[in-house]
């Protein structure tokens, strides 16, 4: 079944603990991508990637890191997370182009005490 | 100013009627994608229904369409026969060139209520 897998789906952790989020697809898609969905805000871009190798940051990507050294993989990472993370995040994925929808991940809750 | 805008917080519907949920875009672009996702109370992100802006034919996906109206900037999401599963945010999305990034934008919801 093709699909963009996340874990954790939840997690409640401390400031400063270091965590990573992964997110991994099965499509062979090159464009992957990071948002945060917080109330009022809407969905925001964090990091995004065209291909291996290839990372550029989104509208919000202060205090996130993210690396792509497989196609397939995507992982997110809050070197010292502080509460103002506190968020549900979601991984996407797709073909390159205008015209290719993004897949989401089921989307990972995380709450930063 | 709104890439996205969707003007209706809220809707409501009877089951097994039509729903037309509104989204407007704007963009200087010539190519663009507009899409429409779904997102249930248990939070997943469910794709739709997309639009290039170069066709010309309105997209359908089953129940769903999309009421595609280039010159006012209009890509409206039109849900016949509603059914109670259909209870959802939905979000208005554009996707476009910004510099090497193919970036999706989303509009602020609009939260679709299906009564029985």
């Amino acid at each position: 079944e093709a699909q963009v897998t996340q874990n954790p789906r939840y997690l409640i952790t401390v400031t400063g603990k270091k965590l990573t989020v992964t997110c991994s697809q099965n499509m062979n898609h090159e464009y992957m991508s990071w948002y945060r969905q917080d109330p009022g805000l809407g969905l925001r871009q964090i990091y995004y990637s065209m291909n291996v190798e290839v990372t550029d940051k989104g509208d919000v990507p202060e205090g996130y890191k993210v690396s792509r050294k497989e196609k397939r993989n995507f992982p997110l990472i809050l070197e010292s997370p502080s509460p103002n993370q506190t968020s549900l995040y979601f991984c996407a994925s797709s073909l390159q182009g205008l015209y290719q929808p993004q897949h989401f991940g089921d989307g990972t809750r995380l709450s930063i005490l | 100013a709104q890439k996205i805008t969707q003007t209706q917080p809220g809707m409501f519907v009877q089951e097994k009627e039509a729903v037309t949920l509104d989204c407007t875009y704007d963009t200087s672009d010539q190519s663009y994608g507009l899409f429409w996702y779904k997102q249930p109370s248990s939070g997943e992100m469910i794709f739709l229904i997309y639009q290039g802006s170069y066709d010309e034919q309105n997209a359908t996906e089953g129940r769903y369409s999309l009421n595609f109206q280039k010159a006012r900037k209009s890509a409206n999401l039109v849900i016949s026969a509603s059914q109670l599963g259909d209870s959802a945010m939905y979000f208005c999305a554009m996707r476009e060139i910004w510099g090497s990034n193919y970036k999706l934008t989303f509009g602020k919801g609009t939260l679709l209520t299906v009564n029985p």
